[in-house]
């Protein structure tokens, strides 16, 4: 199996405090774990790529320190959006992918940030 | 960042219908992935290409990876209620060397009706 959880589902936060979200490979050693940011209706975008152990790279456009990521073992990645505005409001989705597997990039079942 | 152009951008069919949709792009890619998103979930992998001129099944559904390297398609043969979802194609450009990060298609909102 491929499985990745995501926590929370959602979380609702109020303006300038800071959010954490999990994300777990439950059944496999994930070595690269990637995070994603999709608005409504809209495709998914990457916003950076985790690698355990290592610094995560972050796509062009996103804040590195208003989007702290950390991967500390190869079943673990964690999202802080530090500070949260209503704009960072959005589904966020991680992604594993296996040691073994080079392309196929598995995904978890999303968590729902709303920033009141 | 850059996006796969996908068409349809929707869909309404019938059920029993068969469905095609595809995704083109400008630059090359190594590898075509298709997902399904429900509402609310994370995307679920369909079929995984590898090879240029590569066809592979998956029950119902059936994707190539183009000639060119630089599109791909998917059908849904019979297609039934529960198939009602988003599809995006998502491939890993040649040009991002050693990096395995996707980019994605623009989306195939698919809507079936009895």
């Amino acid at each position: 199996g491929a499985v990745v959880s995501q926590h929370p589902s959602r979380v609702i936060c109020k303006s300038g405090t800071s959010v954490k979200i999990e994300c777990r490979s439950l059944d496999f050693q994930a070595t690269t774990m990637f995070w994603y940011r999709q608005f409504p209706k809209q495709s998914l975008m990457l916003m950076a790529t985790s690698n355990e152990g290592s610094k995560a790279t972050y796509e062009q456009g996103v804040e590195k320190d208003k989007f702290l990521i950390n991967h500390a073992s190869l079943t673990l990645s964690t999202l802080t959006v530090t500070s949260a505005h209503p704009e960072d409001s959005s589904f966020y989705i991680c992604s594993g992918q296996k040691t073994a597997s080079f392309n196929e990039q598995f995904f978890g079942p999303g968590t729902r940030l709303t920033v009141l | 960042g850059q996006q796969l152009n996908q068409s349809p951008q929707s869909m309404f069919i019938q059920e029993g219908e068969d469905v095609s949709m595809n995704c083109t792009s400008s630059s090359i890619f190594n590898t075509w992935l298709w997902y399904k998103q429900d509402p609310g979930e994370g995307p679920v992998l369909l079929i995984a290409l590898y090879k240029a001129g590569e066809l592979t099944s998956n029950g119902r559904l059936t994707a190539q990876f183009g000639i060119t390297r630089k599109d791909s398609f998917l059908n849904i043969s019979a297609s039934i209620p529960s198939d009602v979802g988003i599809y995006f194609c998502a491939g890993r450009r040649v040009d991002t060397g050693t990096a395995s990060k996707l980019t994605f298609g623009t989306g195939t909102r698919l809507q079936v009706t009895l």
